[in-house]
């Protein structure tokens, strides 16, 4: 029973490359979130999905991009990074109106 | 601009006795609220939640109670377990969004 699977869970960039941030469920969720935790903040939402083909934007979405083309799978893009997007990020998914579950992480580093 | 604040930034409470974890809230719209226990190097975990509609929701040893006229909820756990030394995190949701909105979380630990 898989979950959420983050992929990968850890990972070093130079400024301005650029990378994809995996995320699958296999629990038939319509809802996907990805959130990023910086140290002593509590998560901040960057982007969500309620369901293939329809994203939007969370509290923190600059510098970031999601597609959903399939229920299972929730990428997300940093195309230019930046110091800033050092982070931890986590993806969630749930259905509706129930509790979201998480992934455990990516910890992303700049430098 | 915090809408869900957690004070605490660490609580440390001896084996056996309770703890009790707070969390306030500004927005009147959350009607929905979520505790998320958290254990280095993982994701969160759900651990209980609470509707609006009540004040007070009970799991096992857990207990979360809601006063919304303070926009106030804790979190109660009774007894108190070494494995129960994580962070935690309180979330509050707007049903109408489905986002959720996290406090910065309260790092307990339980001691021996």
């Amino acid at each position: 029973n898989a979950g959420v699977t983050q992929t990968p869970k850890f990972r070093i960039l130079k400024i301005g490359q650029s990378m994809t941030l995996q995320c699958a469920q296999d629990m038939n969720h319509n809802y996907m979130y990805w959130y990023r935790q910086d140290p002593g903040m509590g998560l901040k939402l960057i982007y969500y999905s309620v369901g293939a083909g329809i994203t939007d934007k969370g509290e923190v979405p600059n510098g970031y991009n999601v597609s959903r083309s399939t229920t299972e799978d929730f990428p997300l893009r940093l195309e230019l990074a930046a110091p800033s997007q050092t982070s931890v990020y986590f993806c969630a998914s749930s259905y509706r109106n129930q509790p979201q579950h998480f992934g455990d992480g990516t910890r992303l580093s700049i430098l | 601009d915090q809408q869900v604040k957690q004070n605490s930034p660490s609580l440390s409470v001896q084996e056996g006795r309770i703890s009790i974890l707070n969390c306030d809230y500004t927005n009147s719209m959350f009607d929905y609220f979520l505790w998320y226990k958290k254990y280095p190097a993982e994701g969160p975990t759900f651990l209980i939640s609470i509707s609006s509609i009540k004040d007070k929701n009970e799991d096992g040893r857990f207990t979360v109670f809601l006063n919304k006229s303070a926009k106030h909820l804790s979190l109660h756990i009774v007894p108190s377990q070494p494995g129960d030394s994580a962070v935690y995190f309180c979330a509050a949701v707007d049903s109408g969004t489905y986002k959720y909105i996290f406090g910065t979380g309260t790092r307990l630990k339980v001691l021996a």
